[in-house]
């Protein structure tokens, strides 16, 4: 398995504002994903956190209002910038391990934008 | 579009039931099926990775079955304790060499003392 901790736990936050979420984990890692889940709906992928290049984002994601820096192996932090109320959601980081390429969630950042 | 269902979308049982919920994932380009156990402010847990047809996984309690040619895949639990309660989701992998799960709504169970 891997541990993965994310930083802050949960947060409140204006209209307007941004908010920069920690992802760390306990040793290296080449996949490294940002996802968030509002209120009601799946799951959903954000991007790829790419070490040492600019984040892969999916459809609908856009690096202006979702940037990603991924620093080394270990760390990543996803930026929720110009926040509306729309952004309330659960943010989680994953990655990819094992033989079985496996998925690890880090335990999610609750937002909420009021 | 991938469209991952899950059904029902809440549940609730008493202590000592046994209960079952649904994944429906289109069969085409099938890669893997993956299973995870959620509470609140926690960490999703990996339960079951599935990829091969008629795959059946067990951990303790909880077992899964697959079937990728019709489309689904169901998670029973025996003998549901309180503990069990959580969201289930499930998340469909297709074939490509990125790593996207594509996720269900989940099934929130609660088990009743």
């Amino acid at each position: 398995s891997a541990v993965i901790s994310q930083k802050p736990s949960r947060d409140i936050c204006q209209r307007g504002t941004s908010l920069t979420i920690q992802c760390q984990v306990d040793s290296q890692v080449t996949m490294m994903f940002w996802y968030r889940q509002q209120p009601g709906q799946s799951l959903t992928l954000i991007a790829t956190a790419n070490q040492g290049s600019e984040a892969t984002y999916e459809s609908g994601f856009v690096i202006d209002k979702f940037p990603i820096s991924r620093p080394n192996l270990t760390f990543s932090t996803l930026t929720v910038s110009n926040m509306s109320p729309e952004d309330s959601s659960i943010y989680l980081c994953s990655v990819v391990r094992g033989v079985d390429r496996e998925q690890f969630f880090g335990p999610g950042t609750r937002l909420t934008v009021l | 579009i991938l469209n991952v269902e899950q059904s029902p979308q809440s549940l609730h049982v008493q202590e000592g039931d046994s209960t079952n919920f649904t994944c429906s994932f289109p069969s085409s380009n099938f890669y893997a099926l993956h299973w995870y156990r959620w509470e609140t402010a926690k960490s999703p847990e990996a339960l079951f990775v599935m990829t091969l047809n008629g795959d059946e996984k067990k951990k303790g309690r909880i077992s899964a079955t697959l079937n990728t040619k019709e489309g689904y895949s169901y998670l029973y639990i025996k003998g549901s304790q309180p503990e069990d309660s959580a969201t289930y989701l499930c998340a469909l992998k297709s074939g490509g060499s990125n790593y996207k799960l594509t996720f269900g709504k989940g099934t929130l169970l609660t088990v009743n003392p």
